[in-house]
């Protein structure tokens, strides 16, 4: 079936410095979200892209759906920004999202 | 104020019985969704709703039963409970608009079930 392959799994950051985090798919996808799961388990609503780019405050997404991926930057790390990070996308069938397996981010001071 | 809610936080059931999962929107949303996740596994799909009628099924047990009796409400069924049944059940909704288009999806808290 479609997959989502996220990478990478795991990532250490310094307070202040920056990262990619990137998802490749296997199919055309027609849009893709971001989330991060926070200390209770919720998943909080970071991006929504049927195509382009699309920032907020230091963090910066992208969407190619041709090329079949998706990024997400993070500039200037802070200590809040640590936690899971899951990309999710739409195919052109279905109705739900496939989930990568998502990025531990922590961000050390 | 919570948005979706989802009731209970935690479940726990033994082997052959039978759970039903709440989920209640207030996002105004018309589409809902049940995903669920499993130890060391992404989050997956399992059905979606819009306007109360099912829309997707990816969930090949007919052991579990979406139920929406409001247009802001879709609980699940989950009949005659396995081991392997035990995950974090997420609901989720968006503003379908119909046809190939596609609204962002927002999540409720997830129901973390616990089979024994």
């Amino acid at each position: 079936g479609d997959q989502v392959e996220q990478s990478p799994s795991a990532l250490s950051l310094h307070e202040g410095t920056g990262s990619a985090l990137r998802c490749n798919f296997t199919t055309t996808m027609r849009a893709v979200q971001w989330f991060r799961k926070n200390s209770r388990g919720s998943l909080i609503n970071l991006f929504y892209l049927a195509s382009g780019t699309k920032e907020n405050g230091r963090l910066k997404s992208a969407f190619d759906s041709k090329e079949r991926y998706s990024t997400l930057h993070i500039r200037d790390a802070q200590l809040e920004d640590s936690g899971t990070y899951f990309c999710a996308a739409l195919n052109n069938y279905a109705q739900g999202l496939t989930f990568g397996l998502g990025t531990r981010v922590s961000v050390f001071p | 104020d919570p948005k979706i809610i989802q009731k209970p936080k935690y479940l726990v059931a033994v082997t052959g019985s039978e759970k039903i999962l709440i989920c209640e929107q207030y996002l105004g949303h018309n589409a809902m969704y049940w995903y669920r996740q499993s130890a060391k596994k992404p989050l997956e799909f399992m059905f979606s709703y819009s306007y109360q009628k099912l829309m997707d099924n990816q969930t090949a047990s007919s052991r579990f039963q979406p139920q929406s009796s409001k247009k802001n409400h879709l609980d699940l069924q989950i009949t005659a409970l396995k081991p392997d049944d035990s995950a974090t059940y997420f609901c989720a909704s968006s503003q379908d608009g119909g046809g190939r288009t596609y609204a962002e999806q927002f999540f409720g808290p997830g129901t973390r079930l616990t089979v024994l």
